[in-house]
């Protein structure tokens, strides 16, 4: 079946610093869908993207996809301590049957 | 105040027992969802249902099992037959339709002990 890969796994940065994380599938992606987890919490979303290419911000958060919408990415200006968590990408390919991708765990030190 | 319940937070099984977890949802929403979380990993669907009485294996569906009597509720029993059930378990619900957010519940944390 569908797999959605993302990378790195894991990720410290420095209060202050930038962050990406890239979320990449060997298919085309549908629609991707982008959530945060928080220590102990659920998942949370954060943005949908659909057009190949297209770009979206929120304050400090890019979201990307690419032009053959094979991969997607969260650029994140900027961090601070409460962007800790674990970010996850999701392939919508099935209506509403989302394939998540491993999750890329945001530690930022202030 | 609109969401998704699920109880109990924590849960404790000896092996050789089942156990349900409870997903209430009043958001009015077709479809909903389990998923297992381990630690440090991603989401992996267990089964879900988009019309009452009605429900589809996900891709780790073996060893539990679920219904859907009611549009608001959608438990999930962790049998004996789950190997590894020690888990983080994620309810959601959503409205039918590529494209729609997603909204999970707190989740339940199950040990085996």
């Amino acid at each position: 079946g569908q797999q959605v890969m993302q990378i790195p796994q894991y990720q410290h940065v420095q209060e202050g610093e930038d962050f990406t994380t890239y979320c990449n599938s060997s298919t085309t992606l549908s629609n991707i869908q982008w959530y945060k987890q928080r220590p102990g919490g659920h998942p949370v979303f954060l943005i949908q993207l659909v057009k190949s290419g297209e770009v979206k911000k929120q304050k400090r958060l890019t979201f990307q996809f690419g032009e053959a919408k094979k991969n997607s990415s969260l650029h994140i200006t900027a961090t601070q301590t409460t962007d800790v968590g674990t970010y996850f990408c999701a392939d919508d390919n099935a209506g509403n049957m989302l394939t998540f991708g491993g999750g890329t765990r945001l530690m930022v030190k202030p | 105040d609109g969401g998704i319940t699920q109880s109990p937070k924590y849960l404790f099984r000896k092996e050789g027992q089942n156990v349900t977890l409870s997903c209430e949802q009043n958001l009015n929403h077709d479809a909903m969802y389990w998923y297992r979380q381990d630690p440090g990993q991603g989401l992996r669907l267990i089964y879900y249902s988009q019309i009452v009485n009605d429900f589809q294996k996900g891709d780790i569906a073996e060893g539990y099992s679920v219904s859907r009597e009611k549009k608001e509720s959608f438990p999930l029993t962790v049998t004996s037959a789950q190997k590894n059930p020690t888990a983080f378990y994620l309810c959601a619900s959503s409205i039918i339709g590529s494209g729609n957010t997603i909204y999970f519940g707190e989740g339940s944390w199950l040990t085996v002990v």
